[in-house]
């Protein structure tokens, strides 16, 4: 089946660590995006990436990192300079960059730290 | 910049009564599209509808309908005769035809009891 896959659903780091999140779709997208949701808020953007090999900031991207070294990998990094990483993670992607292509969403990683 | 307001919080409705969820929006574009989002407890986000700023028909799918007013920036949902499978966050976003990303609203959590 074609979608999204994101691992693990829940993922607990002590603060100061650094914690990878992996986002894998099959879809042939050339489009993938991350995500943040926080409790009674909408999504954030935090990185966007259009194709292999570039990627962009979104509104949030301050203690995170990402690469785009295969279509279908965007892994992003959480990292010890984000102030408040407990959040939900959701990764998407789309055929192509844009708002006339419809953005597919992955199941999303919970991350706590403590 | 793009904003979407999803007023309602939250709505607490009992089997088979009809809903409707609101949503305003605010953006300089001429040209821009709109979409529903469905979030079952699972997590992961359910692509509704995309709706383009210059299509305002008004759109049935099922027990879904959608009701567009350009002249009031609205965009509405209606679920009608609604089910406990029903019960989700439903996200309203907006995005420009230029942009890479979605801004969402807050969200309204719907839940129907049986």
């Amino acid at each position: 089946d074609g979608g999204i896959t994101q691992s693990p659903k829940y993922l607990f780091r002590k603060e100061g660590q650094n914690v990878t999140l992996s986002c894998e779709q099959n879809l042939n997208h050339d489009a993938m995006y991350w995500y943040r949701q926080d409790p009674g808020q909408g999504l954030r953007l935090i990185y966007y990436s259009q194709i292999v090999n570039d990627f962009q900031k979104g509104d949030i991207a301050e203690g995170y990192s990402v690469s785009r070294e295969k279509k279908e990998s965007f892994p992003l990094t959480v990292t010890s300079a984000q102030k408040n990483p407990t959040a939900f993670y959701l990764c998407a992607s789309s055929i192509g960059s844009g708002a006339t292509y419809e953005q597919y969403f992955g199941p999303g990683t919970r991350l706590t730290v403590t | 910049a793009q904003k979407v307001t999803q007023a309602q919080t939250e709505i607490s409705v009992v089997e088979k009564e009809d809903v409707t969820l609101d949503c305003v929006y605010e953006t300089r574009d001429t040209t821009y599209y709109l979409f529903w989002y469905k979030q079952p407890p699972s997590g992961e986000l359910v692509f509704l509808i995309r709706r383009n700023s210059f299509d305002e028909q008004n759109e049935i799918s099922g027990r879904y309908s959608w009701n567009f007013q350009k002249s009031t920036s609205s965009f509405n949902f209606t679920i009608t005769a609604s089910q406990v499978v029903d019960s989700a966050v439903y996200f309203c976003a907006l995005s420009g035809v230029n942009d890479y990303k979605l801004s969402f609203g807050a969200g309204t959590t719907v839940t129907v009891r049986a």
